[in-house]
């Protein structure tokens, strides 16, 4: 069974500092595809990276990077010289590939940061 | 890029009354679109798959009576929330899988926030 696991439910830290979120996935299949989404107040979910399982480079966008580690089954997101603006939950999703498609995300119970000016 | 819409984007309804939210595809056909319901400050959760031209499948406990979906074309998938109560307030999500036309990711729609009164 798929499952998408946050450690850390709420991080605080001042603007400007760095910050890690950690996202540790389970499932049985081979081929499969990692997400991460901003939702801020809005609601509304931003795309910010996909990953499929055959990419293990680390990717680097902006202030954003991610590293996938597959041999510890992690998907960890940084974002450095944080600002107020990212403030906003963070979700971690796995979706298992049906042939050339999607089958269901599977998110993550998400991480709330919040950055203090 | 591609674009998921939804409407209406809020609703507020008296209880025992039924609400329609609609879900569309604008730039893409989506062979597959999936509704997500998200409780306050808690993560997506997936009611159900809808297929175009076949019937939904619902994730484990979740009423099919209750949550009526309709996936009549490529690019619309609606929800009907029949005799709505309280406890079905929540934030309605939903998403389109774009691997069937130009596309190749699952795209998210802005979300329905439905108030049951």
């Amino acid at each position: 069974a798929q499952k998408v696991t946050q450690a850390q439910t709420e991080i605080s830290v001042v603007e400007k500092e760095d910050v890690t979120l950690d996202c540790v996935y389970e499932t049985r299949d081979t081929t499969y595809y990692l997400f991460w989404y901003k939702q801020p107040p809005s609601g509304e979910l931003v795309f910010l990276i996909r990953r499929n399982s055959f990419d293990e480079q680390n990717e680097i966008s902006g202030r954003y990077s991610w590293n996938f580690q597959k041999s510890t089954s992690s998907f960890n997101f940084t974002i450095t010289a944080s600002q107020v603006v990212d403030s906003a939950v963070y979700f971690c999703a796995l979706s298992e590939a049906l042939g050339t498609s999607y089958d269901k995300v599977i998110f993550g119970p998400g991480t709330s940061l919040s950055v203090i000016p | 890029g591609a674009v998921v819409s939804q409407h209406p984007s809020w609703v507020i309804c008296k209880s025992g009354t039924s609400v329609k939210i609609e879900c569309r595809s604008l730039d893409f056909q989506a062979t597959t679109m999936f509704w997500y319901r998200q409780f306050p400050k808690q993560s997506l959760m997936l009611m159900a798959t809808s297929n175009e031209g076949s019937k939904a499948t619902y994730e484990q406990g979740v009423e099919k009576d209750k949550f009526l979906i309709n996936h009549a074309s490529l690019t619309l998938s609606t929800l009907t929330v029949t005799s709505a109560h309280p406890e079905d307030s929540s934030f309605y999500i939903c998403s389109a899988d774009g691997t069937s036309g130009a596309t190749d990711t699952q795209y998210f729609g802005p979300g329905t926030r439905l108030t049951v009164l």
